[in-house]
């Protein structure tokens, strides 16, 4: 149990357009969501806190208008990055949380956007 | 405020040999504990984790870990390395049920010598 998809893996636009990533708890109700931002060989950088039916909470520095966060249903949250350019290419990595784990964030297998 | 120190950026083992990835925490509260493992361009899997039961707590793929409040450490071990065991490996703590929020150490790379 405790699986996260994301989708796509994969993700190349071109500069100026949208990107949609969605992130799924399979088998379980996510109450919280969480969306990170991995930089090449660096460690996970927290974006945003999403509690469903709510308003993200975004960390400091991240720009709320650029990365749009949804979180319409308690197994499905979306991160859109509006007018992509070159320097929003990165690893970006989702996780989910249910109040009967212990604290503990399931974790889907990321997604690859490259920004031309 | 809570923060997470990984010593050593790369860590290199031949096969067979003990692992040891050293993690040190601060934290104002009791806190919860956790290694995560990556695999190249892959989300993270949760290896083992604290959450204030025995201090030596076992994981998956032969990993384990002890909490040593006196030190403030969680560092990572298992017998015998194996080359699957490459990969890189992150510490994390967060303060318990009030707060979800994960701080994150910067992540050991480790290497696997044949």
């Amino acid at each position: 149990g405790a699986v996260v998809s994301q989708h796509p893996s994969r993700v190349i636009c071109k500069s100026g357009t949208s990107v949609k990533i969605e992130c799924r708890s399979l088998d379980f109700q996510a109450t919280t969501m969480f969306w990170y931002r991995q930089f090449p060989k660096q460690s996970l950088m927290l974006m945003a806190t999403s509690n469903e039916g709510s308003k993200a909470t975004y960390e400091q520095g991240v720009e709320k208008d650029k990365f749009l966060i949804n979180h319409a249903s308690l197994t499905l949250s979306t991160l859109t990055v509006t007018s992509a350019h070159p320097e929003d290419s990165s690893f970006y990595i989702c996780s989910a949380s249910d109040r009967g784990r212990w604290n503990e964030q399931f974790f889907g297998p990321g997604t690859r956007l490259t920004v031309l | 405020a809570q923060s997470v120190t990984q010593l050593g950026s790369h860590v290199s083992v031949s096969e067979g040999a003990l692992v040891l990835l050293r993690c040190n925490y601060s934290s104002s509260v009791p806190p919860y504990l956790f290694w995560y493992v990556q695999y190249p361009n892959q989300g993270l899997q949760l290896l083992l984790k604290y959450t204030s039961a025995a201090t030596l707590v076992k994981g998956i793929n032969g990993f384990e870990a002890e909490f040593k409040k006196s030190e403030t450490s969680f560092h990572l071990t298992k017998p015998s390395a194996h080359m699957s065991d490459a990969a890189e490996y992150f510490c994390a703590v967060s303060e318990g049920d009030s707060n979800y929020q994960l701080i994150w150490g910067a992540g050991t790379k480790l290497i696997i010598k044949p």
